[in-house]
């Protein structure tokens, strides 16, 4: 299994502001994801991101909006940029857990941040 | 790409009732089929997973899920609820690496 730890866990921003979020797990994994949980919706994932190489966007999603930052094994970072209130959501940080493989492993997920934009 | 497809978007039942939270992803292709719960207030968690074998899986809890490839299918199934199952349960898909998520189930649980 695997702890995964997200900060901030909730926040209130204004209208073109930019946040960064934080996600740390106590061990070392290969892939990261993030994903958004928009009111009342599924899961959408956002960006794969791995250690040492770009992030992996979703079609949607870009980087220039949600930069993503990945510099060791235990680390990763989603910033939401030039914020407005579509992107009022709560945003999820997982990690795969090899079972056979990474591609069949199950996700675990930190508790989220919830973010309001104004 | 999978689609996750989740027929009810909120179910209510009283305490002991039966359960069964419907689940069909888009076609067919080798994946490894999960359910996750997320309980009020705390992140999502892996209830149960198929990947290969016995169609019928048992999770955590005393939910079981059957796997019926024929229908694209993976039913979330518990004989008898109790008041603490009351979470959102989400039904996801993982073809080669690529995780698909349902719209999640929202479940209250009456005591």
């Amino acid at each position: 299994s695997a702890v995964i730890s997200q900060k901030p866990s909730r926040d209130i921003c204004q209208r073109g502001t930019s946040l960064t979020i934080q996600c740390q797990v106590d061990s070392q994994v290969t892939m990261m994801f993030w994903y958004r949980q928009q009111p009342g919706q599924s899961l959408t994932l956002i960006a794969t991101a791995n250690q040492g190489s770009e992030a992996t966007y979703e079609s949607g999603f870009v980087i220039d909006k949600f930069p993503i930052s990945r510099p060791n094994l235990t680390f990763s970072t989603l910033t939401v940029s030039n914020m407005s209130p579509e992107d009022s959501s709560i945003y999820l940080c997982s990690v795969v857990v090899p079972a056979r493989g990474p591609t069949t492993g199950e996700l675990f997920f930190g508790e989220g941040s919830r973010l309001t934009v104004l | 790409a999978q689609s996750v497809s989740q027929h009810n978007h909120h179910v209510i039942l009283s305490e002991a009732a039966s359960l069964e939270l419907g689940c069909n992803y888009s076609y067919g292709g080798t994946v490894n089929l999960f359910w996750y719960v997320q309980y009020p207030g705390q992140h999502l968690q892996l209830l149960l997973k198929y990947f290969s074998g016995d169609p019928l899986v048992k999770g955590i809890k005393g939910f079981e899920a059957e796997f019926i490839k024929s229908k694209f299918s993976f039913n979330l199934r518990k004989p008898s609820v109790q008041w603490s199952d009351t979470a959102e349960y989400f039904c996801a898909v993982n073809e080669r690496g690529d995780m698909r998520f349902g719209a999640g189930t929202r479940l209250t649980v009456k005591p």
